[in-house]
């Protein structure tokens, strides 16, 4: 069964440093998304992507974060200072269609960690 | 904010049903009703979604009212590895995730 999957699966990083995570959304699906879990916290929409732009993105998604799609298979977010809220679980997601009708599946995470 | 209201917490003995309550009296017509799980601080995961009708897969059953106000998700024979955080979401795009059920499968 295609599924999503992030790297790496546990980040440590130093306030201020750049870092990026890594998703590869599953072959067919054309809408990806990046969601954020602080610990205790709900799950949070961060921003959605759509040929090769942004479609929608919420408050959170502030000028410290980009996306992109560098290639076929990869969708990456960037945090160009990491600050010590930075820290959290941070899930990709991925859907064939945009909309209620398409159900959107989620990767297992990466748990970032900045000092 | 989440549009849609669930109890913070329930219990559930392993064997039996679990059914799990959701209020989305503000939901549109064209939204459809989600849900998903999440174990411990895993990947939420995907259950089931409809829009009017009674849905059935392999996990699980939503049960939608006549007025789509409200809705259930019921898991018919729980075990010990259903234990897990069940959020049900009403939306188009981003999906808007509130603090969920937090469901406890016991012995």
């Amino acid at each position: 069964e295609p599924e999503v999957t992030q790297t790496p699966s546990h980040q440590v990083t130093q306030m201020g440093q750049e870092v990026i995570l890594r998703c590869v959304p599953i072959s067919n699906h054309l809408y990806f998304y990046w969601y954020r879990q602080i610990l205790g916290q709900k799950v949070e929409f961060l921003v959605s992507f759509y040929n090769n732009e942004i479609s929608e993105k919420s408050e959170i998604f502030d000028d410290q974060f980009s996306v992109e799609r560098p290639d076929g298979s990869n969708f990456t977010l960037k945090i160009r200072s990491t600050k010590l809220e930075d820290s959290a679980m941070y899930f990709c997601a991925s859907s064939a269609l945009q909309g209620a009708k398409d159900t959107q599946y989620f990767g297992p995470g990466t748990r970032l960690t900045v000092l | 904010d989440a549009k849609t209201t669930q109890p913070p917490s329930m219990d559930c003995a392993e064997g039996r049903a679990a059914n799990l309550p959701c209020n989305h009296s503000t939901i549109s017509g064209n939204e459809y009703v989600y849900w998903y799980r999440q174990i411990h601080s895993q990947g939420p995961q995907y259950i089931i979604h409809g829009l009017k009708n009674n849905e059935t897969n392999e996990m699980a059953s939503l049960i939608i009212t006549e007025d789509r106000k409200s809705s259930t998700l019921i898991l018919p024979h729980a075990t010990l590895r259903d234990t897990a955080v069940y959020y049900c979401i009403s939306g188009y795009n981003k999906l808007i995730f509130g603090a969920g059920t937090r469901l406890a499968v016991h012995p």
